[in-house]
């Protein structure tokens, strides 16, 4: 498969858990990485392999994988977690980049 | 610190060729074992993954973009470069350049962005 399948919308309440899915085949085989993006900026790197946080990247977020499933999760999330967030990955053959099509993130 | 800077016309007409540029400073592009990479992303849309260039030469790219894409690199100036042929409006863009790691064998990662560059398709 050549797809990457994100929520497009998913809202958690200020200080609670949340987790953002990536659904794809490429994840039988790899990990996903996960960027935060805001408005008018170039995505930032939050998580990469296995669960792996860039420098300067809060241990609130954190990354899992299950069968097809890739999960970013962040724990306590705050006013300024409030982003778009996309995965990435490889295809199944391992030759292109994948994105997801993006989860758009509300703290409430 | 690494940079990348992406640079080119922001307005580009129909049928005509995209060409961008990426200027790496900070490190040179051809240390380590990385890829350099473009990525676009339309209006209120997702991120698109363009292609990407090992310093060897060797290239991969989207599969819809394949017969209009073409990405070089330049290492005497520590750049690489984008050429996208007959645009079109759907083409309108923001387009991003990165740096892309291969890691642990099965993952990959881009650390380092460019700020962006929007390229509209207009006549």
């Amino acid at each position: 498969s050549s797809e990457l399948t994100q929520d497009p919308a998913v809202s958690v309440a200020l200080g609670q858990t949340v987790r953002i899915t990536c659904q794809g085949d490429s994840f039988r085989s790899y990990y996903a990485s996960w960027y935060q993006q805001k408005p008018g900026q170039a995505p930032v790197l939050v998580i990469y392999g296995k669960n792996n946080r860039p420098s300067g990247i809060p241990d609130r977020f954190s990354g899992s994988s299950s069968g097809n499933t890739a999960s970013l999760t962040i724990t306590g999330a705050q006013a300024d977690d409030e982003a778009d967030y996309y995965c990435n990955s490889r295809d199944s053959r391992g030759n292109h980049v994948l994105f997801g099509g993006g989860t758009k993130l509300t703290v409430l | 610190q690494l940079q990348l800077q992406e640079s080119g016309p922001g307005l580009v007409k129909p049928s005509q060729t995209l060409s961008l540029t990426c200027t790496v400073s900070g490190g040179s592009i051809s240390s380590g074992n990385y890829y350099w990479t473009w990525i676009r992303q339309p209006a209120g849309k997702g991120l698109e993954w363009i292609g990407r260039i090992y310093t060897s030469g060797s290239t991969n790219y989207h599969p819809s973009l394949k017969s209009r894409v073409t990405i070089s690199v330049d290492t005497s100036k520590n750049q690489f470069s984008l050429k996208l042929s007959s645009v079109t409006a759907a083409d309108t863009a923001v387009y991003f350049c990165a740096r892309g790691v291969d890691y642990g064998g099965n993952s990959l990662y881009f650390q380092h962005w460019g700020q962006g560059s929007l390229v509209t398709v207009s006549s």
